[in-house]
């Protein structure tokens, strides 16, 4: 139990809509970052929050976007689904950067 | 660019042999940190250990140790006497902190499969 909860734990959605994607840190970490983790593969780096900011992107269009609130909870958003962004997308907490990551259980999404 | 490379896709062995799962890394970085993570079928990732890349000492912990080596760019894991419950996907990941921000780079991932 990491004390990072991410919600829904499964969802689907039509080609063309939006999806948000919620998490909550673990208690104290100011640091929230995406990752999307497609089948077989490895965790991809999406983006980074640190009060409030985006500070850090990967090579993710700008139809993925984010938000971090004063709580230090985090949404991810992707607007205008494509087939491929069916993955699991896992949020992950640490107390600023360079420490430990903790991830939550992640999302499981799927576009048809 | 940072890149992690393990070479085993899949690995099955029979329960209480040992098994080593290989990582190698690559970074222009000289202060970078290395991690382990855990995935069971349930999604989330569970962390391992954390080891930056000033401390080539090598750890322990309980059935479980890791080997780094700076000269050869790797950081293997070992599990001694393997259980079932260790069958998982397990994933080497590298960390620097580029403008500030901190991006992990994970590798593809060793399933390893402990047969009863």
């Amino acid at each position: 139990e990491t004390g990072v909860t991410q919600s829904p734990t499964h969802l689907i959605k039509t080609r063309g809509q939006q999806v948000t994607l919620r998490c909550s840190s673990q208690s104290g970490h100011n640091t929230v970052s995406w990752y999307q983790q497609a089948l077989g593969q490895g965790p991809q780096f999406i983006f980074q929050y640190y009060r409030e900011e985006e500070n850090g992107r990967g090579n993710f269009p700008p139809r993925f976007s984010g938000l971090q609130f004063p709580n230090y909870s985090s949404e991810l958003n992707v607007n205008a689904l494509e087939l491929d962004d069916s993955a699991l997308y896992l949020c992950a907490s640490s107390l600023n950067s360079g420490r430990t990551i903790y991830f939550g259980e992640g999302s499981w999404l799927t576009v048809v | 660019a940072q890149k992690v490379t393990q070479a085993q896709t899949e690995i099955s062995v029979v329960e209480k042999e040992d098994v080593t799962l290989d990582c190698v890394y690559e970074t222009r970085d000289t202060t970078y940190y290395l991690f382990w993570y855990k995935q069971p079928p349930s999604g989330e990732l569970v962390f391992l250990i954390r080891r930056n890349s000033f401390d080539e000492q090598n750890e322990i912990s309980g059935r479980y140790s890791w080997n780094f080596q700076k000269s050869t760019s790797s950081f293997n894991f070992t599990i001694t006497a393997s259980q079932v419950v260790d069958s998982a996907v397990y994933f080497c990941a590298l960390s620097e902190a580029p403008g500030g921000y901190q991006k992990v780079t994970f590798g593809t991932g060793t399933k390893l499969q402990v047969i009863p």
